[in-house]
């Protein structure tokens, strides 16, 4: 057991660019979680998964962003057309089943120029 | 909407000393409560995990402390260490598993 992966750990784009972030969550963690984190500020929720299915998504998630589990292990996050005010740490939790502590990964920190 | 505040934003404390976070929320119907730490450019590590039901936690160095009815949460550090300093988060879970983070405390103990 290593622990939650994300990859890569960090992402300088330009404006108007497509990216998508990698998370590995621990192995028998069926829930899947992404957040973003701004500077300052404490991690807001985007969307979670529970095995391959996409239970919830936050307003925060705009067409722009998609979220996929397909075979209920990793996931991705793809952000299309980024836009300056992406730029922010994107945070990926797993956890067994709801209401457990959820275990982050390292981020991933997204720089849009 | 729950709202989660952490006071103060930031403290300075020399090594030793003892201190206390703080942590509060608007909707006191929530199922359970966490302290986090995370160091700069990192992720998070959970600390303490209080239920709804439960008024404490203790692990090692830190305690952590729950009112509900009043919605308040403390995370008391005993003898504070330069490895404390980082950032604690607090952030509270509805029965629909949806968490709220404060924007945290970013501690500096200093040598």
């Amino acid at each position: 057991d290593t622990g939650v992966s994300q990859d890569p750990r960090h992402k300088i784009t330009k404006r108007g660019q497509n990216v998508t972030f990698r998370c590995d969550p621990i192995s028998e963690h069926n829930r899947l979680y992404w957040y973003r984190q701004t500077l300052g500020q404490g991690p807001e929720f985007l969307t979670y998964f529970q095995n391959e299915a996409q239970l919830e998504k936050s307003r925060l998630l705009s067409d722009r962003f998609s979220a996929e589990r397909p075979k209920g292990s990793f996931s991705t996050l793809e952000i299309q057309r980024t836009e300056q005010g992406d730029s922010a740490m994107y945070l990926c939790a797993s956890s067994l089943d709801g209401f457990v502590t959820q275990y982050f990964g390292p981020g991933t920190r997204l720089l849009v120029l | 909407k729950q709202e989660v505040t952490q006071i103060p934003a930031a403290l300075s404390v020399p090594e030793g000393e003892n201190l206390v976070l703080n942590c509060s929320f608007t909707d006191s119907a929530i199922y359970n409560l966490q302290w986090f730490r995370q160091d700069p450019g990192k992720g998070l590590t959970s600390l303490l995990l209080i239920q709804s039901s439960q008024r404490e936690q203790t692990s090692g160095r830190l305690n952590a402390s729950l009112d509900k009815s009043s919605g308040r949460s403390t995370l008391y550090i005993a003898a504070s260490q330069p490895g404390d300093s980082a950032t604690y988060l607090c952030a509270v879970a509805d029965y629909n598993n949806d968490m709220r983070f404060g924007a945290g405390t970013r501690l500096t103990v200093k040598p």
